[in-house]
């Protein structure tokens, strides 16, 4: 089956600056790579998602790159806020095939941003 | 996302003690998971219906099984709770081949 890999697992940055949170996955076949953010007592909520016939979608501070060749695909945010500390999670999923369309989640990236 | 409610919200049961955990949708979506959460180890789905008449295992459906009442409810049970499966538990729901899921606030239940 699939196999998600999330790094870091925490990251700190300094309010207004970058952050990059990366996932490799292991099935070449995966074309669905959403990202999740999960706030203090709250599930996680979709922020993004790409396909695998896109190479970068943006919306708005928030990005999504994909490299199908090296199979790994990152979450960019520019421009931090407070209120973008949370946890996030990737996922992988092969889509378009009834009974696959199952998601294979990352471990999470704690995300601290520092005022 | 308030389409989707999880009761209880906090549990604490007893190791051996049978205990149901409820999700209701009015997103009038199809599909439906239950998702358990550990520290350091992300999402793992326990079980997965696409429709009321089709249940399907996840990766970790050992000493759970699933009910699904009708297309806006879908009930994990565990059997003889036991300590280790203390953990954060989610539902989730999506429609068709969408995948974008959306999840609910989660029960976080304690073995004791």
């Amino acid at each position: 089956g699939e196999n998600v890999e999330q790094h870091p697992s925490t990251l700190s940055v300094q309010e207004g600056d970058s952050a990059v949170i990366k996932c490799t996955y292991s099935d070449s076949a995966s074309n669905y790579f959403p990202w999740y953010k999960q706030e203090l007592g709250k599930g996680p909520q979709l922020i993004i998602d790409i396909r695998s016939n896109v190479g970068e979608k943006k919306d708005q501070r928030i990005a999504v790159t994909l490299n199908k060749t090296a199979k790994h695909f990152s979450l960019h945010i520019t421009e931090t806020q407070p209120e973008d500390s949370a946890v996030y999670f990737c996922a992988a999923s092969i889509g378009g095939n009834f009974g696959n369309e199952k998601l294979t989640f990352g471990t999470g990236t704690r995300l601290t941003i520092i005022p | 996302d308030a389409d989707v409610t999880q009761t209880p919200r906090n549990r604490i049961t007893k190791t051996g003690k049978r205990i149901m955990l409820e999700c209701s949708q009015t997103k009038g979506h199809d599909r439906m998971y239950w998702y358990r959460q550990d520290p350091g180890l992300g999402l793992r789905l326990i079980y997965y219906s696409f429709d009321v008449k089709d249940i399907n295992k996840g990766e970790i459906s050992d000493g759970y099984s699933v009910s699904r009442q009708a297309q806006a409810k879908f009930s994990l049970s565990l059997e003889s709770a036991i300590p280790n499966q203390t953990a954060l538990y989610f539902c989730a729901t999506s429609r068709g081949q969408g995948l974008k899921q959306y999840f609910g606030p989660g029960t976080r239940l304690t073995v004791t």
